[in-house]
């Protein structure tokens, strides 16, 4: 156990609807990732806050949106999905923002859109 | 544009015997290699780590390997456990920067 917990597992939408992934970093962590793993891909990094602002960002598209709230967990907001959408989405943690820490994966949520 | 490239989807090894994960990269600016491993529904688990001022990193069984005029680097574990099988994600950072750029993954088998 990474002690990075994400929620739900599952979630199967259509397309067009909108979902938001959410995700609790480990205790003492400020830095949150998300990552986009879709089948046989690698995990490609989407965007990272720390402290509650955004830091760095990735491969994310327009229709996706992330936050940092005060209590350090965070969301991902996914909008207007399309089928291309369905992936397994994973949040990491850090302790700070280098990116040489190490990061730890939550379980990951695995998003199907019909 | 793959800039970390691990390019055998799949390796079967013997218990015992040594298993070697391949990754390619082509960002000279990366400083800082990492390899996770990955059980099924179950998020990543960093494993080992090498920084480019070095050419070998070891811990316990497993040992990572740096050629950086190849741009090439490695992970050997010696001896393979059924337990080793697992997907194995090889990944890449650079210097000043936050991301971390993942391989597509090498899934091992070690068979009994």
């Amino acid at each position: 156990d990474s002690g990075v917990t994400q929620t739900p597992k599952h979630l199967i939408t259509a397309t067009g609807q909108r979902v938001t992934l959410r995700c609790s970093p480990r205790s003492g962590d400020l830095s949150v990732y998300w990552y986009q793993q879709s089948l046989d891909q690698g995990l490609q990094f989407l965007i990272q806050y720390y402290n509650g602002e955004e830091r760095a960002k990735g491969n994310i598209l327009e229709r996706f949106s992330a936050q940092q709230f005060p209590d350090l967990h965070s969301e991902l907001n996914l909008s207007s999905l399309e089928l291309g959408d369905s992936a397994l989405y994973f949040c990491a943690s850090s302790v700070s923002s280098s990116s040489y820490n190490e990061q730890f994966f939550g379980p990951g949520t695995r998003l199907t859109v019909l | 544009d793959q800039q970390v490239k691990q390019n055998s989807p799949s390796l079967s090894v013997q218990e015992g015997r040594i298993s070697i994960l391949n990754c390619d990269y082509t960002n000279s600016m990366f400083d800082y290699f990492l390899w996770y491993k990955k059980y099924p529904a179950e998020g990543p688990t960093f494993l080992i780590s090498i920084s480019s001022i070095k050419d070998k990193n070891e811990d316990g069984r497993f040992t990572v390997f740096l050629n950086k005029s190849a741009k090439h680097l490695s992970l050997h574990i010696v001896p393979s456990q059924p337990g080793d099988s697992a997907v194995y994600f090889c990944a890449a950072r650079g210097t000043g920067g936050f991301k971390t750029i993942f391989g597509a993954g090498t899934r091992l088998f070690v068979k009994a």
